[in-house]
């Protein structure tokens, strides 16, 4: 069964260093989009791509975020510098097509916890 | 402001009573409403929408335009119901974009 992959699971960095996310989303998914998860807190948006297009990026802190789907397929997250804040699991999710064709069905992988010391 | 509400962080009840999650909302427009669930040690994943009125795993959920909820019940918790639950709300055309709740954990107890 197709699956949403991401690396690493885990990543402890010290703060103002920086720190790259991978995300590989299922195959064919137009759709991609990173949220963050603080503990105990539900997930919030960071960035949604259509394509290699960014649909939605209010709510990416941008001075030390950054996102990119180049080719449209898979994407990656970078945080540069690194804050004690940051520190949460980060979850990318795809889905198979965009706007109002999309059925509201995202399919999550397991996720990348960082920890910023 | 869009917003979703999940009052309780936990809930407990012994298997086979009824369970009922609770969900608020916060929305101007026609939102839609969907449960997510994730079980120890799996991936985040739909478990219904309210538009599709339908069971899953003995869960309904019925949107409440008046009282703006959409809570989730099912009539006789078991013991594989425990797990996180989110709540989550997507407003008209916009396409994938889902705003969660802050989740809530049942537990159930044999």
């Amino acid at each position: 069964e197709a699956e949403v992959a991401q690396s690493p699971r885990y990543k402890i960095t010290e703060k103002s260093q920086a720190v790259a996310f991978w995300c590989d989303p299922i195959s064919g998914h137009a759709t991609l989009y990173w949220y963050r998860q603080i503990l105990g807190q539900g997930p919030e948006l960071l960035v949604q791509f259509q394509d290699e297009s960014v649909v939605d990026d209010s709510q990416l802190p941008k001075d030390r975020f950054s996102a990119e789907r180049l080719k449209g397929v898979d994407s990656t997250l970078k945080i540069q510098p690194a804050e004690l804040g940051d520190s949460a699991m980060y979850l990318c999710a795809s889905s198979l097509v965009g706007g109002t064709a999309n059925t509201g069905e995202l399919f999550f992988g397991e996720g990348s916890r960082l920890t910023v010391l | 402001a869009q917003r979703v509400t999940q009052p309780e962080k936990l809930l407990s009840v012994f298997k086979g009573a009824p369970v009922e999650l609770k969900c608020n909302y916060s929305y101007s427009g026609s939102p839609e409403l969907f449960w997510y669930v994730q079980y120890s040690r799996q991936r985040l994943q739909l478990l219904l929408r309210h538009i599709s009125r339908e069971s899953i795993k003995g869960f309904t959920a019925d949107l409440n335009k008046g009282e703006t909820s959409f809570h989730l019940k099912k009539p006789f918790a078991q013991e594989e119901d425990s797990a996180m639950y989110y709540c989550a709300l997507r407003g008209y055309n916009q396409g994938g974009k889902l705003i969660f709740g802050q989740g809530t954990e049942l537990s159930v107890k044999p």
